[in-house]
């Protein structure tokens, strides 16, 4: 089955810089890459997604890049702020109704 | 947040009691699934649902089954619960068709 590896497992920056989170998948069937944002004591919530047909995806300071070739994905933060803080799951979808496997988790901390 | 709620929102059990967590959707989507969220391992799936009456293992099922008889509710038993199955159990909902996941709010489970 799909395994998705996630580093780093934990992430210091100071405000203003730019975080990146990096993923790898093993299943090159997957074809949907959504990133979750956990806040302490909160669900999980999709913050950007992209698709295997394309390479980059933006959303004002969150973006995602795609290596299907290398068969990994990165989410970049730019412009930190505080309130970024949180769990960030990376995860591979290879389609069918249970074929989402998430990776184990990084915990960003931005320092005012 | 998506139409999902989960009952109940914090339980403390003993070890050897059955346990039952409801997870309720207002949204009518066919896809349901249940999560158990533990330091170090991320999310890890342990029963899905296709449709009312439809269901399947996911990786980590052992010691746990789940039942579907409306749309709506989607509910997992632990039949003798563990201190191992000490955990955050999340709820998700997919609409057929589309990708995403939507988390419900969690349960935290302490089995002592």
């Amino acid at each position: 089955g799909e395994n998705v590896e996630q580093h780093p497992s934990t992430l210091s920056v100071q405000e203003g810089d730019s975080a990146v989170i990096k993923c790898t998948y093993s299943d090159s069937a997957s074809n949907y890459f959504p990133w979750y944002k956990q806040e302490l004591g909160k669900r999980p919530q999709l913050i950007i997604d992209i698709r295997s047909n394309v390479g980059e995806k933006k959303d004002q300071r969150i973006a995602v890049t795609l290596n299907k070739t290398a068969k990994h994905f990165s989410l970049h933060i730019t412009e930190t702020q505080p309130e970024d803080s949180a769990v960030y799951f990376c995860a591979a979808d290879s389609g069918g109704y249970q074929k989402v496997t998430f990776g184990t988790g990084t915990k960003l901390q931005v320092i005012p | 947040d998506a139409g999902i709620t989960q009952s109940p929102r914090h339980k403390v059990t003993e070890t050897g009691t059955p346990v039952t967590l409801r997870c309720h959707q207002t949204e009518n989507h066919r896809y349901m699934y249940w999560y158990r969220q533990d330091p170090g391992h991320g999310l890890r799936l342990i029963h899905y649902s296709y449709g009312v009456k439809d269901t399947d293992k996911g990786e980590v099922s052992d010691g746990y089954s789940v039942s579907r008889s409306k749309t709506e509710d989607f509910l997992l038993t632990l039949e003798s619960a563990t201190s191992s199955q000490t955990s955050v159990y999340f709820c998700a909902i997919r609409e057929q068709g589309l990708e995403t996941q939507y988390f419900g709010p969690g349960t935290r489970l302490l089995v002592l």
